[in-house]
């Protein structure tokens, strides 16, 4: 298995344009997370889906932050306008829950990670 | 919202001696699982805990898990410069087992 793909690893743009960030989960996995990790705030949950569908979206900066998934294979997260406060590594990870209806085991698997980088 | 905060920040040892990072929740948690992050990697998943009171062990790690479920501890037994990294816990509600909110993290720094 390939695990979570992620692209691109790096992105280095201006302020202003639009940025945007893919993954591709496990196959089978029917939870996709997209995080952002900085030093100041650490690892935040941004947004997440089950079977395709958005979950919970409270973590979602503003509404220059926005977040698809149109298939079970694929997801993205686009910025617009990008600000340089924006900069930060990007996770995506996926998830499937295994075992009992309770409890349950939601291990993440995560993506490499996009470092983004906004000047 | 649910906060979970961990302590110490950092905490620099010399090989062979243990470690242990703290992990607090301010509210009860369903489960608590463990994550490692290299430096410049992504997090790693180690292990889940669910019961109260649980300890788990794999090799030099020892986790528990709180009689309350409010808090939980990682402690590492006799560290190696493999240890080096972030180790963050991270913690579900009952409702949104899916959905996990992590701490703060521990930065361990391993010399020889």
């Amino acid at each position: 298995d390939a695990g979570v793909i992620q692209s691109p690893r790096h992105e280095v743009t201006e302020m202003g344009q639009e940025v945007t960030l893919r993954c591709k989960p496990i196959s089978g996995h029917d939870y996709l997370f997209w995080y952002r990790q900085t030093m100041m705030r650490g690892l935040e949950l941004l947004i997440y889906f089950n079977n395709n569908v958005p979950i919970d979206d409270s973590g979602m900066p503003e509404d220059r932050f926005s977040a698809k998934m149109p298939n079970a294979s694929f997801s993205t997260l686009k910025i617009q306008p990008s600000e340089p406060r924006d900069s930060a590594v990007y996770f995506c990870a996926s998830s499937l829950r295994t075992g009992p209806v309770t409890p349950s085991y939601y291990e993440q698997y995560f993506g490499p990670g996009t470092r983004l980088t906004v000047t | 919202g649910q906060q979970v905060m961990q302590i110490p920040q950092y905490q620099h040892v010399q090989e062979g001696e243990d470690f242990t990072t703290y992990c607090n929740s301010s509210t009860t948690l369903s489960n608590i699982q463990w994550y490692k992050q290299r430096p410049g990697g992504h997090p790693v998943f180690l292990i889940q805990l669910v019961k109260s009171g649980e300890v788990k062990k794999q090799k030099r790690l020892t986790f528990q898990f709180g009689e309350a479920k409010k808090n939980s501890s990682l402690h590492i037994t006799a560290t190696q410069t493999t240890d080096v990294g972030t180790y963050f816990c991270a913690g579900s509600n009952t409702g949104t087992a899916s959905k996990l909110t992590f701490g703060t993290g521990t930065r361990l720094q391993v010399t020889l």
